[in-house]
């Protein structure tokens, strides 16, 4: 089955540590999201890659990094600036970033920092 | 940047009725999007349209692009149907998922 996985489900980290979560599609898709979601708030675009190996930052970049090194694969770290980390995050993808293009979304990783 | 609004914000339902969420924004856009949102936190594309009504089981969207307006309609609802529904519309510029923007959400429960 084609799809997004999103891996952990949960994860628990301690403050100051940097955290990695994982995103793989095996959709064959060139573009690739990440988005933060609060209680109460709109999802909210973190960074986005629209080809391998390039990237670019979304609304709330601030405290996060990502990497591009295989079309299937945007990792994203949420570093120790991040200064409100605890949220769920959700990955998408699409074929290509045109206006009318479908997004697909995994299941979402939820972390919380204690 | 689009202002995507959603009503109602919170919906609870017999099993049965006939439910309907209402989305407005402000900007024109290329398409809007309705997603649901399952306890688990996943979420799944239930329509992307640009004119007119879409129709998927029970599930129905319209969108009225004139008035910057779409809604979705459940019919016969059922417990199952307990989610959120969000509303998400691309911009005219930009494409894919980085010209989205969200609304809140509508947190919709179907009592048996």
């Amino acid at each position: 089955d084609g799809g997004i996985t999103q891996s952990p489900k949960y994860l628990f980290r301690k403050e100051g540590q940097n955290v990695t979560l994982s995103c793989e599609q095996n959709l064959n898709h060139d573009a690739m999201y990440w988005y933060r979601q609060d209680p109460g708030q709109g999802l909210r675009l973190i960074y986005y890659s629209q080809i391998v190996n390039d990237f670019q930052k979304g609304d709330i970049a601030e405290g996060y990094s990502v990497s591009r090194e295989k079309k299937e694969s945007f990792p994203l770290t949420v570093t120790s600036a991040q200064k409100n980390p605890t949220a769920f995050y959700l990955c998408a993808s699409s074929m290509a970033a045109g206006p009318r293009t479908e997004a697909f979304f995994g299941q979402g990783t939820r972390l919380t920092v204690v | 940047k689009n202002e995507v609004e959603q009503s109602p914000q919170n919906l609870t339902a017999q099993e049965g009725e006939f439910i309907t969420i209402n989305c407005s924004y402000s900007v024109g856009i290329s398409a809007l999007h309705w997603l649901q949102q399952h306890p688990g936190g996943g979420i799944v594309s239930l329509f992307m349209l640009s004119s007119g009504k879409k129709k998927h089981g029970r599930l129905i969207a319209t969108i009225n692009i004139q008035e910057k307006h779409s809604s979705l309609h459940i019919t016969a609802s059922h417990p199952r149907d307990s989610a959120v529904y969000i509303c998400a519309v691309s911009q005219l510029s930009g494409g894919g998922a980085d010209g989205l923007t969200f609304g809140k959400g509508t947190h919709l429960i179907i009592q048996p």
